[in-house]
């Protein structure tokens, strides 16, 4: 069963306005974590964001901030105010409890940002 | 930035032939991971290491073998390389200590192409 789910394979924005990618998983621990990574063209994998489980308000950084809905087991990334730089591929990634600091990642969401 | 290298950074190969990529990373980091990149499946965990000489498999273990001699490396062998093994292969690192979020340094990448 697939543990993390992004089922937008590419969404287009307009600079400065806000996105939305989606992503779902499905667990049965009560402990784990959400992360968000971002790779640019370039190939590198950057971390943006982490929400725990058991963390009551949204995690924030900067212009991302991640709409954690727990009863709906979704993690959606939000990005405020779109720059061009943002055009990359996201992926959402969760560790379980259980899984001894594994990252398991959904399929990504490529982000193009249109001047 | 963490201090990851990979290498080689581009390998072609032919079918048949073994193939190592090396990780190494200067963080003293307990935990080390191999991921391949492929269209449409994300990332997916290959092998990872919880200490010298302590490896497990991930999910797409098969053909693929690691060793981890010391803190600092961690290998990974395609003992005879099959053209389904064309990928982009990371390296991943993470600190494993209490209190921490679990999220992953990635190195660069290695693309491997196996003909």
């Amino acid at each position: 069963a697939q543990k993390i789910t992004q089922t937008q394979p590419g969404m287009f924005v307009q600079e400065k306005e806000a996105v939305t990618l989606d992503c779902t998983y499905d667990t049965s621990d009560q402990s784990y974590g959400l992360f968000w990574y971002k790779q640019p063209s370039s190939g590198e994998m950057i971390f943006l964001i982490y929400q725990g489980s058991y963390d009551e308000q949204n995690a924030t950084e900067g212009r991302y901030s991640l709409n954690f809905q727990k009863a709906r087991k979704s993690a959606n990334l939000v990005i405020s105010a779109s720059q061009l730089g943002d055009s990359a591929m996201y992926f959402c990634a969760m560790r379980e409890e259980r899984s001894f600091q594994k990252l398991v990642f959904g399929t990504g969401t490529r982000l193009l940002v249109s001047p | 930035d963490a201090g990851i290298t990979q290498s080689p950074r581009h390998k072609v190969t032919e079918t048949g032939t073994p193939v190592t990529l090396r990780c190494h990373q200067t963080e003293n980091h307990r935990y080390m991971y191999w991921y391949r990149q492929d269209p449409g499946h994300g990332l997916r965990l290959i092998h990872y290491s919880y200490g010298v000489k302590d490896t497990d498999k991930g999910e797409v273990s098969d053909g693929y073998s690691v060793s981890r001699s010391k803190t600092e490396d961690f290998l990974l062998t395609l003992e005879s390389a099959t053209s389904s093994q064309t990928s982009v292969y990371f390296c991943a690192i993470s600190e494993g200590q209490g209190g921490y979020t679990g999220e992953l340094f990635f190195g660069e990448g290695s693309r491997l192409t196996v003909l």
